[in-house]
């Protein structure tokens, strides 16, 4: 089974600063989707951004970019000029590539971002 | 357009009653997924629906959780006899069957058992 793990439960950012959120998952499938998700304290879970385990490029948005490293089963959130509407939780999820029925997202258990003014 | 959409935003229930979840989601979304987030067991999957396919009722923790989907869109969740530990915020995501990958969240249901 498929699982994800984020080791912060907790981190905190200087505004205008670059924080970066760990990952790291396990699974025995080649082709998948990796995610983070924001979820300010409305509950909304808003999609940040998305990576394909076929590219190896790293997805970037903006001011939120990846470090994908494969063979290590890493993903890393990195948040450059960090504003104060980015303080959430941050959860990692991965989902299979060929969806279907086994097309849910698997989370992590999050990391609550703070940042200061 | 319209985001996905889930009501009641709260609810308050006494242990032993039976409580419904709705959840509409985008128009044109085929798919629609339902999870629990609570304290202790973080983000879990508890069922999907694909068009007018059977549903996948894998991650339902009790056969007092059921839920339907009627007409390939509104989706009600359903908890019978609720006890203390269904106390969670229960959300609903769907997607498209083009972008199946791509799951938008409605704000959620919290549940809170008395």
């Amino acid at each position: 089974a498929q699982t994800v793990t984020q080791s912060q439960p907790e981190m905190s950012v200087q505004e205008a600063e670059t924080v970066t959120l760990s990952c790291t998952y396990d699974t025995s499938e080649s082709d998948y989707y990796l995610f983070w998700y924001k979820q300010p304290p409305s509950r909304q879970m808003i999609l940040v951004i998305r990576q394909e385990a076929y590219k190896q490029q790293n997805a970037t948005e903006n001011r939120f970019s990846v470090n994908f490293q494969k063979a290590a089963k890493s993903f890393s959130l990195k948040i450059s000029d960090s504003q104060l509407g980015d303080a959430a939780m941050y959860f990692c999820a991965y989902r299979r590539s060929w969806g279907g029925s086994q097309g849910n997202l698997i989370f992590g258990k999050g990391t609550k971002l703070s940042v200061k003014p | 357009g319209a985001g996905v959409s889930q009501s009641p935003s709260n609810k308050v229930t006494e242990k032993g009653k039976d409580v419904e979840l709705r959840c509409d989601p985008i128009s044109g979304h085929t798919a629609l997924y339902w999870y629990r987030q609570s304290l202790g067991q973080g983000l879990e999957f508890l069922i999907y629906f694909q068009g007018n396919s059977a549903p996948d009722k894998s991650g339902l923790p009790s056969d007092r959780f059921s839920a339907e989907r009627t007409g390939g869109s509104v989706s009600t969740l359903t908890i019978q006899r609720t006890q203390q530990e269904d106390s969670a915020v229960y959300l609903c995501a769907s997607s498209f069957s083009g972008r199946a990958y791509e799951q938008y969240f409605g704000p959620g249901t919290r549940l809170t058992v008395t």
